[in-house]
């Protein structure tokens, strides 16, 4: 089972501030099944990336994705109030479906 | 508009049963692969299942395995997580999601609670 790793564990930032997450992977993930979730207290996920660096339907530009092999990468240029939420990677193989263990990113 | 609506959570005794609903309204159920995915208090997430969009086949985590049974009913749009032998670590919110591109979880319902306690 490939285990993701994110960090940090908490990111404290204040609006208009660039947010960089990052997930590490034990094992190489294909770039194909690599996504990012945003989670808000209350709320079920959404799903923001999906490929590594594809936007899901409605996700703002402010998001993008990067990476390849056991390193990717997730980017928020400008933080905006309704980004301060806690983020998840996810990734799928050999039939079986992982999530990092998350970051918060909090108010500054 | 697309829907996903879990029900049957509550309170329940370590080595009971418990069975979930998910009722799908708003995309061709019968064509998507679907999940359940839990998330316990104050923790991550964790994907529990998944089963085609036939019921053909079906995966679990091994943390579940030989315990739940995933299933689905096309005529009534409803998926199915049926949970024998729960545990106190079971406790989580219980999450369907439907099979989204690139093997994601593309929509997701609200959850339903469920509490494994004596």
């Amino acid at each position: 089972e490939i285990v993701l790793t994110q960090s940090p564990g908490t990111l404290s930032l204040s609006p208009g501030e660039r947010a960089t997450l990052s997930c590490r992977a034990s094992q190489s993930v294909t770039s194909t099944y690599l996504a990012w979730y945003q989670q808000k207290p209350g709320q079920a996920p959404r799903l923001l990336i999906y490929g590594a660096s594809s936007r899901a339907t409605g996700i703002p530009d402010r998001f993008s994705g990067s990476g390849s092999g056991t390193d990717f990468t997730l980017t928020i240029s400008r933080l905006e109030p309704e980004d301060f939420a806690v983020y998840y990677c996810q990734q799928y193989g050999s039939s079986l479906w992982t999530f990092g263990q998350g970051t918060r990113v909090e108010i500054k | 508009q697309v829907q996903l609506v879990e029900s049957g959570g509550g309170v329940v005794q370590p080595g009971r049963s418990l069975r979930l609903s998910c009722e799908v309204s708003g995309f061709t159920f019968s064509t998507y692969g679907m999940h359940w995915v839990r998330q316990a208090p104050g923790k991550g997430l964790e994907w529990v299942a998944v089963l085609s969009y036939d019921g053909g086949k079906k995966y679990y985590a091994d943390s579940v395995k030989g315990r739940f049974t995933i299933s689905r009913d096309n005529s009534k749009n409803t998926l199915y997580l049926q949970m024998n032998s729960l545990r106190a670590e079971d406790t989580a919110v219980y999450h369907c999601a439907k099979w989204g591109i690139s093997r994601t979880f593309d929509i997701w319902g609200q959850g339903t609670m469920v509490t494994v306690s004596s």
